[in-house]
């Protein structure tokens, strides 16, 4: 009940396409959805956030679709880069006082020129 | 703002060694702060929670004698591996939670620790 289903393990898009990215929760107690984005080597950098009192959120180039009803979650990424490759790990976080992450297994995308 | 930073980035010691990593919330206060291990290609396995001023919270499995956290303030946060071997190698990672935003953490670089 503490896993979060991201999906797809690898993804390839053409610069200037939509890349998205899935997540599926099961513990409705989650009240916190963080996505991350991981240059290898570095450290996961928050990219963009969601709490479920909201169906989307969008900062610039990247969206958060939420469904609560579903328990999932998407990341959109508009006009996909090059500098976008990288891996986005999902993440989800609530119900208890420990504020732990619960991770995705991670998308690795590659945005061909 | 919301930055951590972790010293070192990198480090290689002998099998047997002990090997300290810190980690610190540059401009801001961490209620919170959290210990990853990452394997190639793999995703962030949480090690442990630490809250300043009290002993930290291991996950299952995770070795407490061998991982001592120390968390002496509200900006620093320690990781030290006892008597590494070769396959305590690997890219350690710490978070920060400020205190006031429930949820967010802030990750540090990350530090690629290689035990031969």
């Amino acid at each position: 009940q503490q896993q979060v289903k991201q999906s797809p393990q690898s993804l390839i898009v053409q610069k200037g396409g939509i890349s998205i990215i899935n997540c599926a929760y099961e513990n409705t107690a989650f009240d916190y959805f963080p996505w991350y984005q991981q240059f290898p080597g570095k450290g996961p950098a928050l990219l963009i956030a969601i709490r479920p009192d909201v169906s989307e959120k969008k900062e610039g180039r990247f969206t958060i679709s939420f469904n609560k009803s579903a328990k999932q979650f998407s990341l959109h990424i508009m006009d996909s880069q090059p500098g976008d490759s990288a891996t986005y790990f999902c993440a989800a976080s609530g119900g208890d006082s420990s504020y732990k992450l619960i991770f995705g297994s991670g998308t690795r995308l590659l945005v061909r020129p | 703002g919301a930055v951590v930073s972790q010293h070192p980035s990198w480090v290689i010691c002998k099998s047997g060694t002990s090997v300290k990593i810190e980690c610190r919330s540059l401009d801001f206060q961490a209620t919170t702060m959290f210990w990853y291990r990452q394997f190639p290609k793999q995703s962030l396995m949480l090690m442990a929670t630490s809250n300043e001023g009290s002993k930290a919270t291991y996950e299952q499995g995770v070795e407490k004698d061998k991982f001592l956290i120390n968390h002496a303030s509200l900006t620093l946060s320690t990781l030290t591996v006892t008597s590494a071997h070769p396959e305590d190698s690997s890219f350690y990672i710490c978070s920060a939670r400020p205190g006031l935003r429930v949820g967010e953490q802030y990750f540090g670089p990350g530090t690629r620790l290689t035990v031969t």
